[in-house]
Parts: structure tokens; sequence; C-alpha cells
């Protein structure tokens, strides 16, 4: 079975719609991370947690908001989508400084 | 702030051609990271490589090698005699060990690697 998961893998919407992107994991790792990838512009952070009573945004939160139900799932959720905000949406955790960050599937959000 | 930038946002090379790929970054840190992540066409990220600043040393890994020089801020990639399943998009990425956003990686914009049989 996969260490990080998402659901859904794709996901076409309207515009005004609510969106939630769910992660689990299974690494047992404190940090878990959304972020957005959109084409040439690699990957960008939404936001992050270090623990479930701790969420910080990054460097693009503006529209999106986050949930940390338990250590091992984050939420990522688009209050009321809009067309530019269609983009491939991976989730990661991080075991600490010194382990890359191991990433989910991913999620193809088209918003119409 | 970190930067990272690879300039090559795409390279078409023949089966069996060496290709290097570029990365050269940016940071005011002393102690940071250094990764390459593939993303073949299937989307999924697969890590490759994980590189401290102060190990300078090269590291080959079959046909893959990486060259990490300090003195130019450069990290960059080789893929000798490339195959077909070689293609991909690749992402070089940087994390500040003293970066306040939970050592969040900065990725470059990726080169998309296409490689013809």
């Amino acid at each position: 079975d996969a260490d990080v998961t998402q659901t859904p893998r794709n996901r076409i919407t309207k515009t005004g719609k609510r969106i939630m992107l769910e992660c689990s994991q299974t690494k047992g790792h404190d940090r878990m991370y959304w972020y957005r990838q959109d084409p040439g512009l690699g990957l960008r952070l939404i936001y992050y947690s270090f623990d479930v009573k701790d969420i910080n945004k990054g460097e693009i939160s503006d529209g999106y908001s986050v949930s940390r139900q338990a250590q091992a799932k984050f939420s990522l959720s688009l209050e009321s989508a809009i067309p530019n905000q269609t983009a491939l949406y991976f989730c990661a955790t991080h075991g600490g400084l010194y382990e890359e960050q191991f990433f989910g599937p991913g999620t193809r959000l088209t918003v119409l | 702030a970190q930067k990272v930038t690879q300039a090559q946002t795409e390279i078409s090379v023949v089966e069996k051609e060496d290709v290097t790929l570029d990365c050269v970054y940016e940071t005011r840190d002393t102690t940071y990271y250094l990764f390459w992540y593939k993303q073949p066409p299937s989307g999924e990220l697969v890590f490759l490589i994980r590189r401290n600043s102060f190990d300078e040393q090269n590291e080959i890994s079959g046909r893959y090698s990486w060259n990490f020089q300090k003195s130019t801020s450069s990290f960059n990639f080789t893929i000798t005699a490339s195959q077909v399943v070689d293609s991909a998009v690749y992402f070089c990425a940087l994390s500040e060990a003293r970066n306040n956003a939970g050592n969040m990686l900065t990725f470059g914009g990726g080169t998309r690697l296409m490689v013809k049989p």
C-alpha cells in the first residue's frame, strides 16, 4: 500500500463550488504539506502543518484552507473554486530535516 | 529568500546520448539540502537524490550522476546513455535548515526531458 494517498485523484468542478482534497499517510510523520503544480512553475507551497495543532500558511494560501484532523490526515479545501485554481495538487510528508519529502500521487483538479 | 532556477525548460535527445540537466540555486543559509525529483508522464513525484551543503562529493548511481559545486551554486544532474524511460520532467529543489516554513521545498520550474528512440 502507498505511504501517502490522496483522494480524489481527479476532479472536475464548477466555479463557486466548495471542494475538499484529502490526504492520508501511514509513515507516522508529523510534518505534512500541500503543494500545487502549475506548468513551468514547479511546485509551490500552499499550507504546511507540524502537528495537529500547528498549521501555517505557505506562499500561495489565498483561496485555500486546511484541516489537520489527525496526525495521519491533512485536508485542503477550496471554499469557492475559481478557474485559476485548476492545477495538480500534491500532499507530502516529512520525517525531519535529514529526510526527503514523500509525495502522494497527486490530485488533478479542473475548475470550469 | 531561497530560489531555484532550471534554465532548460525542455531538452530533446536521441536514445543513448548523454544529457545534463542544470540547476542553480540561491540561499543565504549555510546549511541547506538539495534534491532532485523525477515526474514521469504518470504524474507522481519520484525522489532521486538528497545532498546536504557540507557534502560536495559527486555521486553516481547507475546511469545517473550528480555534480554539486558550492562555488557556482549549482547541482547538475547527468544521465549517461539515456533511455526512452528517462523521459520525464525533472525537478531540482532546495530546503534551508533554518527555513521558517518547516523546511519547505523550493522547487525549480522543472526540465522536461524527451528521449527519442
